[in-house]
């Protein structure tokens, strides 16, 4: 069963330009989460994504935006590129079963260098 | 608002055991997660807790107390391996099919031989 899928694994984009992620769930599982992590301030969610409208956001910019497909697959965009937004983007996904004991998959994320 | 809190750093001798402990306020509660996150990897999955009492599987125990807004890892016969850092997260119920996790900021544990 193949994991969850971001692509790409790295990327180092200049201030002000804009930025697409890209996030392939596991089969079957429908929601999709994003989360930015930093050292200073850990994970912190920007928005969870399932049957292609958006269920939940967290407190990030509107330069911050996600879109998913009908196969699951999600993209996420952050244009306007600042330095701050240099971070690891997490992929989740999950069943979206409200009381499943495993939680999240996790991607290996994509490491944003913004120069 | 939502907090949850762990303890920065730890560091234990290969062979211990040692206890992480995470505290939690959170508006809503459905469960309790710990994930392993070694270094420059993405997060995995450890152990769940949605009632209170202590969960275990093989070397590692999670114990959770919903009144106290409590729970601990407990890493038994410490390897070099277990050396990463270890993220409580508390899912809060959104609405009927949703679910929204808070994490917390992470212990660091580094094991010494």
């Amino acid at each position: 069963k193949a994991g969850v899928t971001q692509t790409p694994r790295y990327l180092i984009k200049t201030r002000g330009q804009q930025v697409t992620l890209s996030c392939s769930p596991i089969s079957g599982h429908r929601s999709v989460s994003w989360y930015q992590q930093t050292p200073g301030q850990g994970l912190q969610f920007l928005f969870e994504y399932f049957s292609e409208t958006q269920r939940n956001k967290g407190n990030f910019p509107g330069r911050f935006s996600g879109r998913q497909f009908s196969n699951s697959r999600s993209e996420m965009n952050v244009s306007t590129l600042e330095l701050g937004d240099s971070a690891l983007y997490l992929c989740a996904s999950s069943l979206r079963w409200v009381d499943s004991p495993y939680g999240y998959t996790f991607g290996s994320g994509t490491r944003l260098t913004v120069v | 608002g939502q907090n949850i809190d762990q303890p920065t750093e730890m560091t234990a001798t290969e062979g211990a055991i040692v206890q992480i402990n995470c505290t939690y306020q959170t508006s809503g509660f459905n469960g309790l997660f710990w994930y392993q996150q070694h270094a420059g990897e993405a997060p995995t999955f450890l152990s769940y807790n949605v009632l209170d009492g202590l969960e275990e599987k093989g070397r590692f125990s999670s114990f959770l107390s919903r009144s106290k807004g409590y729970s601990y890892l407990l890493l038994k016969e410490l390897q070099m391996k277990d050396s990463a850092s270890y993220l409580c997260a508390v899912r809060d119920k959104t609405d009927n099919y949703g679910q929204n996790f808070v994490f917390g900021p992470g212990t660091r544990l580094s094991v010494l031989p």
